[in-house]
């Protein structure tokens, strides 16, 4: 089993909508949870960080966190297409290192 | 601003040569991480380190070296490349392993073994 998993896409969602990214972790004791976005030959930059149950939004960024389910997801709200991108799950295992999920390809129509 | 830099961005090199990328960042930060992301991988933990002389196995360490002799600087070795080393490379940096903060990456380093 992976320690960070998630569905690899690609998603596609019309512009406007709402997009919906998860993923699960295999370490309970993990206690930081990071999304990060990245464009095609770029690298990865922080888009939200979650440290405790329940959600916690930042513009039109929504993250969901519970650790009963060990379960992490994003929404991305009125999805724009520079919201297109490649969406990396992190966690920061109990070893106090950061384990990336395979990422979640996102692609947003007009 | 502080800032993490590899340097360089892009490096060709032929089978059997040992090549060494830098990773360099001035946040003062403790932790550092190098990372390969391939194509289906996402970013797969090659090393990391906690701080000075001390440097950890990541789960896809075989072939690679690090050493930590300051904060600022965690070079990456390849002590002999080989074509299954082709990747892009990553470096990140974060506050503590007590803050368990977000980390910030560096541009990336392209690597071609041939």
């Amino acid at each position: 089993q992976k320690e960070v998993e998630q569905n690899s896409g690609p998603l596609s969602v019309p512009e406007g909508a709402i997009a919906s990214l998860n993923c699960t972790y295999s370490d309970r004791v993990s206690q930081s949870f990071f999304w990060y976005r990245q464009y095609s030959g770029k690298s990865p930059e922080l888009i939200m960080s979650i440290y405790s149950n329940g959600d916690k939004e930042d513009g039109r960024f929504t993250a969901q966190l519970n650790k009963a389910s060990q379960y992490v997801s994003l929404l991305i709200r009125d999805s724009q297409p520079s919201d297109s991108a490649t969406y990396l799950c992190a966690v920061y295992s109990s070893a106090s290192k950061i384990i990336f999920g395979s990422g979640t390809r996102l692609s947003i129509r007009p | 601003d502080a800032e993490i830099t590899q340097s360089p961005r892009h490096k060709i090199t032929e089978t059997g040569r040992q090549v060494t990328l830098a990773c360099h960042q001035t946040w003062n930060h403790n932790n550092m991480f190098w990372y390969r992301q391939d194509l289906g991988h996402g970013l797969r933990l090659i090393h990391y380190s906690y701080g000075v002389q001390d440097t950890n196995k990541g789960e896809v360490s075989d072939g690679y070296s690090v050493s930590r002799s300051n904060t600022e600087d965690l070079p990456l070795t390849l002590e002999s490349a080989a074509s299954s080393q082709t990747s892009v490379y990553f470096c990140a940096s974060s506050e503590s392993p007590q803050m368990n903060t977000e980390a910030f990456f560096g541009q990336g380093t392209r690597l071609t073994v041939v």
